[in-house]
């Protein structure tokens, strides 16, 4: 059973559009985390949103959290060939362990 | 900067054979995990460790031992690989348990044939 899941799996678009990417659970989480993912490198955290409502932006991305902290989403503005990879999110539940979404694969075309 | 450092990238094993994935951390992180990656499933929680000598069964530990004889190394063992584990394995650590504040190494990637 998948607690995270994110939408669209697979997601490709052209330089300078803009995109959101969704992951939602049925389950509350304490916090919430997104990562990006280059080929052949692990993760590395992007952002951790904790409070619901809470928004946070890193420059052309916003990131989200749900005011029930169910769900949260990312909006990238005028994507860029740089930021194609693997973005996955995360929530972690207390002291349990952080459960990962399957991942969005996006691809930004110049 | 934290870094957690997988010393094999890149390893081709034959079924049956015995493997070790090694992890090292320099950050003196109390917990460390260890995740298996596949196209489709994400990460999935192989096996987790918050002190040295204590380990824990994450979601799909079978098939899998792991070993963490220093706090820095924390080690994944393959007793006797099997084509199904042909996967991406990625080491974490973390000082909270929780892993709210958890970072990768870089992957090893294993197939087995």
């Amino acid at each position: 059973t998948q607690l995270l899941e994110q939408s669209p799996q697979f997601l490709s678009i052209q330089e300078g559009e803009n995109l959101t990417v969704y992951c939602n659970s049925s389950s509350v989480f304490s916090s919430l985390q997104w990562y990006r993912q280059e080929p052949g490198e692990g993760p590395v955290l992007l952002v951790t949103v904790v409070t619901g409502g809470e928004v946070k932006k890193l420059k052309r991305l916003t990131f989200q959290f749900g005011d029930a902290r169910k769900d949260s989403s990312l909006h990238i503005t005028a994507a860029q060939p740089g930021d194609t990879g693997l973005y996955l999110c995360a929530g972690a539940k207390g002291a349990q362990k952080l459960v990962f979404g399957q991942g969005t694969r996006l691809t930004i075309n110049p | 900067d934290v870094k957690v450092t997988q010393s094999s990238r890149y390893l081709v094993k034959r079924t049956g054979e015995k493997v070790f994935l090694e992890c090292v951390q320099d950050m003196d992180h109390e917990n460390m995990f260890w995740y298996r990656q596949d196209p489709g499933l994400g990460l999935r929680l192989i096996y987790f460790s918050y002190d040295v000598k204590m380990k824990e069964k994450g979601d799909i530990p079978e098939g899998y031992s792991v070993s963490r004889e220093k706090k820095e190394r924390f080690s994944l063992i393959l007793e006797s690989a099997s084509t199904n584990q042909t996967s991406m394995y990625l080491c974490a650590s973390s000082p909270d348990i929780s892993g709210n504040t958890i970072y990768f190494g870089e992957g090893s990637w294993l197939t087995v044939v």
